[in-house]
């Protein structure tokens, strides 16, 4: 069971906005920086922000990071049907010394 | 370009052991710490390992903690990963991942393709 809960799933059509939520505590996304990563199967994860809001160079804009508290949030607008992948959030837990990963999120673009 | 290209992923039985090398280029390789990261079959990733840009600070996952061995050679712009005692658990596709800093911890930033470990009898 991972430190960092994620909605299984999420979906939109095509040109809509879907957000997908990364629930942790006080001793990861609270304390330090989240990354997101995006997966697609068959490939190794890449990453999609970097500190919470960063987009590594190439990342489109349509892709944002936000953080609250212990939850962080991945947006992603104008959805687009290379968007379907796996997202996984993940952060360091200054508890156990683990760099931690989300349970992840299947997006479909119907 | 980064470039992180694993290799020595094989079928082992349980109890043997494997050795992981990550040849990496494109970057000041000794800058910067490194990661192992691996994904069980339809499983999420879970880290596994860290070593600091010079080699002298390393962290590891409580799964594996007594059993893996991280370690790199600046001189061949080389990491590895030493597993020893392994178990049907440690099956997975192992990553090795350019970390965004020289110390540890350091997130996964640039990842390689992976490499295959089946442990099975």
């Amino acid at each position: 069971q991972s430190v960092l809960t994620q909605p299984p799933s999420a979906s939109g059509a095509p040109g809509q906005w879907v957000t997908i939520s990364c629930s942790g505590g006080s001793s990861n996304i609270e304390r330090n920086s989240v990354y997101w990563y995006q997966q697609f199967p068959g490939a190794a994860p890449k990453l999609l922000i970097n500190k919470n809001v960063q987009r590594p160079s190439g990342v489109p804009d349509r892709f944002s990071g936000s953080k609250s508290g212990t939850s962080a949030s991945l947006a992603i607008s104008g959805l687009r049907s290379e968007d379907e992948a796996d997202y996984y959030c993940a952060a360091y837990d200054s508890l156990s010394g683990l760099f931690v990963f989300g349970s992840g999120t299947e997006v479909t673009v119907l | 370009e980064v470039q992180l290209l694993e290799s020595g992923g094989d079928l082992v039985q349980p109890g043997g052991s494997l050795r992981l090398s990550c040849a990496a280029s494109g970057f000041t390789f000794f800058s910067y710490a490194m990661n192992w990261v691996r994904q069980a079959p339809g499983k999420g990733p879970e880290w596994v390992s860290v070593i600091s840009g010079g080699g002298d600070r390393t962290q590891y996952a409580d799964s594996v903690r007594g059993r893996f061995t991280i370690s790199r050679d600046n001189s061949k712009n080389t990491l590895y990963l030493q597993m020893n005692s392994l178990g049907v658990e440690d099956t997975a596709t192992y990553y090795c991942a350019k970390g965004n800093i020289a110390g540890v911890p350091a997130a996964p930033y640039d990842w390689g393709q992976g490499t295959l470990v089946t442990v099975s009898s």
